[in-house]
């Protein structure tokens, strides 16, 4: 079945590490997305890409580095810049197709700071 | 003012209560997404609008363009509903990025 796999799970950094964080589809979108949610606050956008080779900051983009050599993955790495690491990060793609904007999430990856 | 609010932010029910969770949005959409998010886990789509009303098993959305508002509907609700549910909307255009709500906690009791 065509989906969102993102990797680990569960990860824990100690501070002052980067990591970086998984995400592949196999279901051919053009688009994808990183967004980072905490606790009482809606989920925002940090980094997305349109198309190989391409992306753009979102709302929070400072302290994370993302890449799109493959359509089918855009990893993200949280660096040793970003002051408040731990949070709940999920990762999402989308296809334009019939007029409307189909969106795919994945299953996240809680990334907690110790 | 967020762009995206929900109400009310956290919702406990009776089993077999019917379930009504508001959306408003001040933003001009091309769809607007019903997501629901168990603890601990990842976010599952149930619906995208773009204009009347949806239904999936127990689940009923809904849209009105002209007063930028949205419900979601649950008949007969069950423990197992509780969860997350979290309204977003799609710009549409270059980016197509969303904009989500800050959830509302759905907590139904047996």
């Amino acid at each position: 079945d065509g989906g969102i796999t993102q990797s680990p799970k569960y990860l824990f950094r100690k501070e002052g590490q980067n990591v970086t964080l998984s995400c592949e589809q196999n279901l051919n979108h053009d688009a994808m997305y990183w967004y980072r949610q905490d606790p009482g606050q809606g989920l925002r956008l940090i980094y997305y890409s349109q198309i190989v080779n391409d992306f753009q900051k979102g709302d929070i983009a400072e302290g994370y580095s993302v890449s799109r050599e493959k359509k089918e993955s855009f990893p993200l790495t949280v660096t040793s810049a970003q002051k408040n690491p731990t949070a709940f990060y999920l990762c999402a793609s989308s296809s334009p197709g019939q007029g409307l904007y189909g969106y795919t999430f994945g299953s996240g990856t809680r990334l907690t700071v110790v | 003012k967020n762009e995206v609010e929900q109400s009310p932010q956290n919702l406990t029910a009776q089993e077999g209560e019917f379930i009504t969770i508001n959306c408003s949005y001040s933003v001009g959409i091309s769809a607007l997404h019903w997501l629901q998010q168990h603890p601990g886990g990842g976010i599952v789509s149930l619906f995208m609008l773009s204009s009347g009303k949806k239904k999936h098993g127990r689940l009923i959305a809904t849209i009105n363009i002209q007063e930028k508002h949205s419900s979601l509907h649950i008949t007969a609700s069950h423990p197992r509903d509780s969860a997350v549910y979290i309204c977003a909307v799609s710009a549409g255009g270059a980016t197509n990025k969303l904009i989500f709500g800050t959830g509302t906690l759905l907590a139904v009791q047996p």
